[in-house]
């Protein structure tokens, strides 16, 4: 039972344009979620993260939007670059407990 | 400070062999977790452990075990390999609570 789904797996865009990845939940528990990024043969690293209690955090080109009315959360990246050509994983967890991943969406940054 | 170390970074085993990855996590994280990943499923979770203790285990048949150590270091441990074992294994740890876990490179395990 998949908890945690990114329904694309793929998404291409112009360098210096906006990228939006998507990601959906069910766990209505949930009340910490992350988005990680991983390059091939290396393993993820943290981009950005939100609480539950907030609908918006920013870093930088980054940020993450939380709908929990409507179990959503979205990365935008402005303006995109082709260094963040990457597969790009959200997860989230409740009470500290374990991350449940998405399937990850393949970003490509076309100069 | 270090990062995740996960040794070793490739594997090649036989079907019906077994398999010990170990993880050795950042200085002070007590939290470490194990993923498998393969093509199209994402990150999938083995287990977690907390101070020598397994607190969560995921949807992964008996033959995937894991242990960590006082130092809290880990182990995972595969045994009568399948096929269907070759993936990326991931280990991550952190610190208590809702934080970010950080992640080594992976174990990249084949088996034939």
């Amino acid at each position: 039972d998949q908890q945690v789904k990114q329904n694309s797996p793929s998404l291409s865009v112009q360098e210096g344009r906006i990228s939006i990845l998507n990601c959906d939940y069910t766990n209505s528990m949930f009340d910490y979620f992350l988005w990680y990024k991983k390059y091939p043969a290396e393993g993820p690293t943290f981009l950005i993260s939100i609480s539950s209690i907030k609908d918006k955090n920013e870093d930088g080109r980054f940020t993450v939007f939380l709908n929990k009315s409507a179990k959503h959360l979205s990365l935008h990246i402005v303006p995109s670059q082709p260094g963040d050509s990457a597969v790009y994983f959200c997860a989230a967890s409740a009470f500290g407990n374990q991350f449940y991943f998405g399937t990850g969406t393949s970003l490509t940054v076309i100069p | 400070k270090a990062g995740v170390t996960q040794t070793p970074r490739y594997l090649i085993k036989t079907r019906g062999q077994q398999v010990t990855l170990s993880c050795s996590p950042i200085s002070g994280h007590r939290s470490v977790s194990w993923y498998q990943q393969t093509p199209g499923q994402g990150l999938q979770f083995l287990f977690e452990y907390f101070s020598e203790t397994q607190r969560n285990k995921g949807n992964f048949p008996g033959r995937f075990s894991g242990r960590q150590f006082s130092n809290s270091r880990s182990e995972m441990n595969v045994s009568t390999l399948e096929l269907g074992d070759s993936a990326l294994y991931l280990c991550a740890s952190r610190p208590t609570g809702n934080t970010e876990a950080f992640f080594g490179q992976g174990t990249r395990l084949t088996v034939v």
